[in-house]
């Protein structure tokens, strides 16, 4: 059963420090979701990759954040300094797009919950 | 006003009883609508596509209303293990522009 993997599963950090999040989409799959979600604002798209290229970030702060996908097993989410109001849960999500350029069914990491001090 | 709206709830339903959630959105140029659902402190799942022509899956029945711009999901038949979150999801824009808006969800509670 191919699942998303998200590590770690929980961060509790002080302000300023960095944060490197980490997710294995499923095997074969194109695209990559990162998402926030909050009690306030739900699931908030941060970044899209497709096929190791990233389509949208325009949900990131770029003073702060940034998303890599160094290959196509691994994407990163990283908050350098990383301050309280970043505490949330963020989502991995992977899916595959057959080539029509539209979403199909995104699949969901266990997701990271930060909470920074 | 959001672009993808839904009443939060809680709906408290006994077992046995049939809801039903609505889900309004803005973009009327929307062509894709799905419903997830999110268990407490875990991922949300696809529960099901919404077709323009409606579709049902066991208990439950998801229908489009492209004219008053809403979708609506029924569950009949409640199940103390449908308590969760459910999730509206609807895209925004096309081809490498295209984003999946989601809702804040509906929180369903079936009692015993």
């Amino acid at each position: 059963d191919a699942r998303v993997t998200q590590t770690p599963r929980d961060k509790v950090t002080e302000m300023g420090q960095e944060v490197t999040m980490r997710c294995q989409p499923i095997l074969g799959h194109n695209t990559v979701f990162w998402y926030r979600q909050t009690m306030m604002q739900g699931l908030e798209l941060l970044a899209y990759f497709r096929n190791r290229a990233p389509l949208d970030d325009s949900g990131m702060p770029k003073d702060r954040f940034s998303a890599e996908m160094p290959d196509a097993t691994l994407a990163t989410l990283k908050i350098q300094p990383s301050e309280p109001r970043d505490s949330a849960v963020y989502f991995c999500a992977s899916g595959l797009v057959r080539g029509r350029g539209d979403t199909d069914t995104q699949y969901f990491g266990p997701g990271t919950r930060l909470t920074v001090l | 006003r959001k672009e993808v709206e839904q009443d939060p709830g809680p709906f408290n339903v006994p077992e046995g009883a049939t809801v039903a959630f609505n889900c309004t959105y803005s973009n009327s140029a929307s062509q894709s609508f799905f419903w997830y659902r999110q268990d407490c402190r875990k991922e949300p799942k696809l529960l099901m596509s919404v077709y323009s022509s409606g579709n049902e899956d066991g208990r439950f029945t998801a229908q489009l209303n492209r004219a008053s711009q809403y979708i609506s999901l029924l569950i009949r038949d409640s199940k103390l293990s449908d308590s969760a979150t459910y999730l509206c999801v609807v895209n925004r824009g096309a081809g490498n522009n295209r984003k999946l808006i989601w809702g804040l969800g509906t929180s369903l509670a079936v009692n015993p």
